[in-house]
């Protein structure tokens, strides 16, 4: 079964907006990645926050991870068409262990 | 540096037919990974490799079997293929065993089974 859900399934908004997914976990973790696939590809890792960490940014990324709401959001500020990807949520449980990802959010970004 | 390379891009099978899904990494790691990814839900683990000479099941092995065959290279069998093996199927790695457990994919196999 999945460790992660991400929420929404989909989400269409226009160029320039920002664009929040959010993902839940059932069990404590290690770490929390987020990865980016683009149509016919393979998933290309974004960014990883650390059980410890609370807030992490990257350019016009930013992640949040609530480990008592056993939850995490990516924020991608400032949009643009390129961005249009699906993007996934993975959990580790412990350092060096397999990641388990969730479903996906399917982001369509409008020029 | 050509990363996580896999072969082939697509393939189609008869039911009954095997073949080998081959995969490479240049990245000196020691981990790597097979999942099979089909619509709406997400990447699943078949198989994965810990470390060179070492292979454990993941979330859904029946049906496949796993050679890692040197540091580089981690092959997926299907030794009789099913329709419901049509996936897309992606091989990672990753330097496990550090700080990070940073997975880099391949660029997928489009594999339909009739």
């Amino acid at each position: 079964s999945q460790q992660g859900e991400e929420d929404p399934q989909a989400l269409s908004i226009q160029e320039g907006e920002n664009a929040t997914m959010n993902c839940s976990y059932k069990t404590s973790i290690n770490n929390l990645q987020w990865y980016r696939q683009n149509s016919g590809r393979g998933l290309v890792h974004l960014i990883l926050i650390r059980s410890n960490e609370r807030e992490k940014h990257s350019g016009r990324l930013r992640v949040t991870l609530d480990t008592s709401k056993k939850s995490s959001s990516l924020l991608i500020t400032a949009s643009r068409a390129a961005d249009t990807a699906s993007y996934f949520c993975a959990t580790s449980q412990t350092s060096g262990s397999r990641l388990t990802f969730g479903e996906g959010t399917q982001l369509t970004v409008n020029p | 540096n050509a990363g996580v390379t896999q072969t082939p891009k697509f393939q189609v099978l008869k039911t009954g037919q095997s073949m080998t899904l081959q995969c490479a990494q240049d990245m000196n790691h020691n981990s790597m990974y097979w999942y099979r990814q089909d619509p709406g839900m997400g990447l699943r683990l078949i198989y994965y490799s810990a470390s060179e000479g070492t292979t454990d099941k993941g979330e859904v092995p029946n049906g496949y079997n796993v050679s890692r065959l040197n540091k580089r290279e981690f092959s997926l069998r299907l030794e009789s293929a099913a329709p419901s093996q049509t996936s897309v199927y992606f091989c990672a790695s990753s330097s496990s065993g550090g700080r990070t457990d940073t997975q880099y994919f391949g660029p997928g196999t489009r594999l339909t089974v009739l």
